[in-house]
């Protein structure tokens, strides 16, 4: 079975605040991404990863950046936390002919 | 831009009939499509999907039909059953980038009633 791993169910930080949220997989799939889902607007990329130090920005990109130093991790980095990025976050990762497989999501409150 | 879009953000189902989850898309690029599931505090799974040079196909109790002429497809769960009660949401690719851009929709929120 695959695994997708997210480093935390949930994280409360305060404004300003840099969070790091991670993600690590062990089927040595090549494509990894971030997406968060909130009410009403359903799953949305944020980045994707299709090799190590590689990535590419996705629908909603401002206030997040990426970093894959190794194949199996994944991470995203909240430079300054706001409010407005209080949400569901969600990684997930495919191989060359996969669909998705997802970790568990991590449920981000920015106070 | 919503490039998928189901329109119906919830949907109640008494037990054992029908429910038909739809979904629309306006890319003429997409043509391979999926449906996930999710329940609350878990990541969503793959349910099924389809290619365009199909019409319909076929899993269990889940079926997908593709009208590629209506930009539009619907997942039948016959009949549907109270564990069936999750978030669906459609999402749709163009297959040349492989699984790399995935659009998802919006969700429809289903109820099975028992």
């Amino acid at each position: 079975d695959v695994k997708v791993t997210q480093s935390s169910r949930y994280l409360v930080k305060r404004t300003g605040e840099k969070v790091f949220l991670e993600c690590v997989q062990d089927m040595d799939h090549e494509n990894m991404f971030w997406y968060r889902q909130d009410p009403g607007l359903g799953l949305r990329l944020i980045y994707f990863s299709y090799d190590v130090k590689m990535k590419e920005k996705g629908d909603i990109p401002e206030g997040y950046s990426v970093s894959r130093e190794k194949k199996e991790r994944f991470s995203l980095i909240l430079e300054s936390a706001s409010t407005n990025q209080t949400s569901m976050y969600l990684c997930a990762t495919t191989g060359a002919n996969t669909e998705a497989f997802f970790g568990q999501g991590t449920r981000l409150t920015v106070v | 831009d919503q490039q998928v879009k189901q329109n119906s953000p919830s949907l109640s189902v008494q037990e054992g009939r029908i429910s038909i989850l739809n979904c629309d898309y306006t890319n003429s690029m997409f043509d391979y499509f999926l449906w996930y599931k999710k329940y609350p505090a878990e990541g969503p799974t793959f349910l099924i999907s389809i290619s365009s040079i199909k019409d319909k196909n076929e899993d269990g109790r889940f079926t997908v039909f593709l009208n590629k002429s209506a930009k539009h497809l619907s997942l039948h769960i016959v009949p549907s059953q109270p564990g069936d009660s999750a978030v669906y949401f459609c999402a749709a690719t163009p297959s040349y980038r492989g699984y790399q851009k995935v659009t998802f929709g919006t969700g429809t929120k289903l109820q099975v009633i028992p």
